[in-house]
C-alpha cells in the first residue's frame, strides 16, 4: 500500500524560531509530487509548498522549504522565523502523475509559543 | 476569484436518513474530488470527477455513498442510510485541468449522525 508517514504528532516552536516537520512517503512510481498542506481549525487546507519529484532542486515558498531526499524518500517541511500564525495542522501528501488523488498523512500539530 | 465553496458548513442527521452535501469548485476548474476526513486524521480519497464523469471512484467506503456533478461544475456527495460511522468533515478540493496537480481545498461540511 501506498503511505504518507508523520511521525510527530504534534511539535512545537517558540515564535521566530524555525522547526522542521517530518514526512516519509512509499510509493514505486517515479512520476509523482509531493505536498504540504496546512489547516487551521477553520478547516480549510491550504497549500504552503509543493515539489515535484524530477526536480532535485528543494521548493521554497518564502519562509517555508522543504528537504526532499528523493532516495531515502523523506519531505521534510522547515518554517523559519515562526510565527503565531503558522499554528495548525500539517498534512504532508502526494499524488501519482497529475489529475490524480492526494495521499495524506495523519498530520502533525505545530503550537507556536511566546 | 472566488475559492470552492461547500454547503452546508454543517449537517447534523439522524441515522438512517439521507444527506447531500454540495460542491462548487473554482470556476473553470474541470477536475473535482471529494475526500473525507475522520477525527484526527488525514483525509481520505472518495471520488475523483474530471468533467461530467467520474473517473475514479475507488474511495467510496461502500454503495450508501455516490457523487454526481451533472454539468461538470458543481457536485454533490449523496449519503443513504446515515450511520454514525459516517461523521466526520467531507472535504472538496478542485484543480484547473488534467495536467494540473495542485488541488485548492474548499472548507468543508462538517457531518455529525446521531
Amino acid at each position: 500500500a501506498q503511505t504518507v508517514t508523520q511521525s510527530q504528532p504534534e511539535m512545537s516552536v517558540q515564535e521566530a524560531e524555525t522547526v522542521t516537520l517530518s514526512c516519509t512517503y512509499d510509493t514505486s512510481e517515479s512520476d509523482y509530487y509531493l505536498f504540504w498542506y496546512k489547516q487551521p481549525p477553520s478547516r480549510q487546507m491550504i497549500l504552503v509548498i509543493r515539489q515535484e519529484a524530477y526536480k532535485q532542486q528543494n521548493a521554497t515558498e518564502n519562509r517555508f522549504s522543504v528537504n526532499f531526499q528523493k532516495a531515502a524518500k523523506s519531505f521534510s517541511l522547515k518554517i523559519s522565523d515562526s510565527q503565531l500564525g503558522d499554528a495548525a495542522m500539517y498534512f504532508c501528501a502526494y499524488t501519482i502523475g497529475t489529475a490524480s488523488k492526494l495521499t495524506f498523512g495523519t498530520g502533525t500539530r505545530l503550537q507556536v509559543t511566546l | 476569484g472566488a475559492g470552492v465553496s461547500q454547503t452546508p458548513s454543517n449537517k447534523v442527521t439522524e441515522k438512517g436518513k439521507y444527506v447531500e452535501l454540495r460542491c462548487d469548485p473554482i470556476s473553470g476548474h474541470t477536475a473535482l474530488y471529494w475526500y473525507r476526513q475522520s477525527l484526527g486524521q488525514g483525509p481520505e480519497f472518495l471520488i475523483y470527477f474530471q468533467g461530467t464523469g467520474a473517473a475514479d471512484d475507488s474511495g467510496l467506503p461502500n454503495d450508501r455513498f455516490f457523487a454526481v456533478r451533472p454539468e461538470g461544475s458543481v457536485s454533490t456527495l449523496k449519503i443513504q442510510r446515515t450511520e454514525r460511522g459516517d461523521s466526520a468533515v467531507y472535504l472538496c478540493a478542485s484543480s484547473s485541468n488534467p495536467r494540473e496537480e495542485t488541488q485548492y481545498f474548499g472548507p468543508g461540511t462538517r457531518l455529525l449522525v446521531l
